[in-house]
């Protein structure tokens, strides 16, 4: 199983381009999320999914769009980049939701907007 | 006030200390994570903990749910075990977790 797959590594955009991040997983998990890692704070989720078809907000979601039309993959859209993106993107996966799933990462995306 | 506080926020020891690092949370918690970043890495799970004490390895895991406190312990540290730890918590059956700014731990040999 690869787990948590997430292309690409790295990205330099300028703003206003927009761009999709993708992210896979091959353990036929319910639940998948999107997080942005910033300097001197915690995780924060953009956006989840609780299954194909269903997604829903999460902590910081402007500037974010999601969808899940297969139970695989959850790619993030950001519409139109602005510096305040510049950030390390980390898709999850869990078997399904609920606190107490342990939670399976990707590699992680450098995002650079300038 | 963060939900979640780790501490320290940096910690160096020397290889074969005994290192812990802890996490108090402001909430009622159902569940509590421990994970694991390596410098420019991913993150991976170490534990999961809703009440008591887990070990794999060198690691040890411990929560109080009382007093809304947990500690990572390390036992025999080692220059490997260098990384950012991270606590998070989740509430009730929300899917949401709540992290931790996390603690960067060096060890050096």
């Amino acid at each position: 199983n690869a787990g948590v797959t997430q292309t690409p590594k790295f990205q330099v955009l300028k703003t206003g381009q927009s761009m999709t991040l993708q992210c896979a997983q091959d353990m036929n998990h319910e639940y998948m999320s999107w997080y942005r890692q910033d300097p001197g704070m915690g995780l924060r989720l953009i956006h989840y999914s609780v299954g194909a078809g269903i997604t829903d907000q999460g902590e910081v979601p402007n500037g974010y769009n999601v969808s899940r039309s297969t139970t695989e993959d959850f790619p993030l859209r950001l519409l139109s980049a602005a510096p305040s993106q510049t950030s390390v993107y980390f898709c999850a996966s869990s078997l399904s939701g609920g606190p107490r799933n342990e939670q399976f990462f990707g590699p992680g995306t450098r995002l650079t907007v300038l | 006030k963060n939900e979640v506080e780790q501490s320290p926020q940096n910690l160096t020891a020397q290889e074969g200390e005994f290192i812990t690092i802890n996490c108090s949370y402001s909430v009622g918690i159902s569940a509590l994570h421990w994970l694991q970043q390596h410098p420019g890495g991913g993150i991976v799970s170490l534990f999961m903990l809703s009440s008591g004490k887990k070990k794999h390895g060198r690691l040890i895991a411990t929560i109080n749910i009382q007093e809304k406190h947990s500690s990572l312990h390390i036992t025999a540290s080692h220059p490997r075990d260098s990384a950012v730890y991270i606590c998070a918590v989740g509430k009730g059956s929300n899917y949401k977790l709540t992290f931790g700014k996390g603690t960067l731990l060096t060890v050096n040999p």
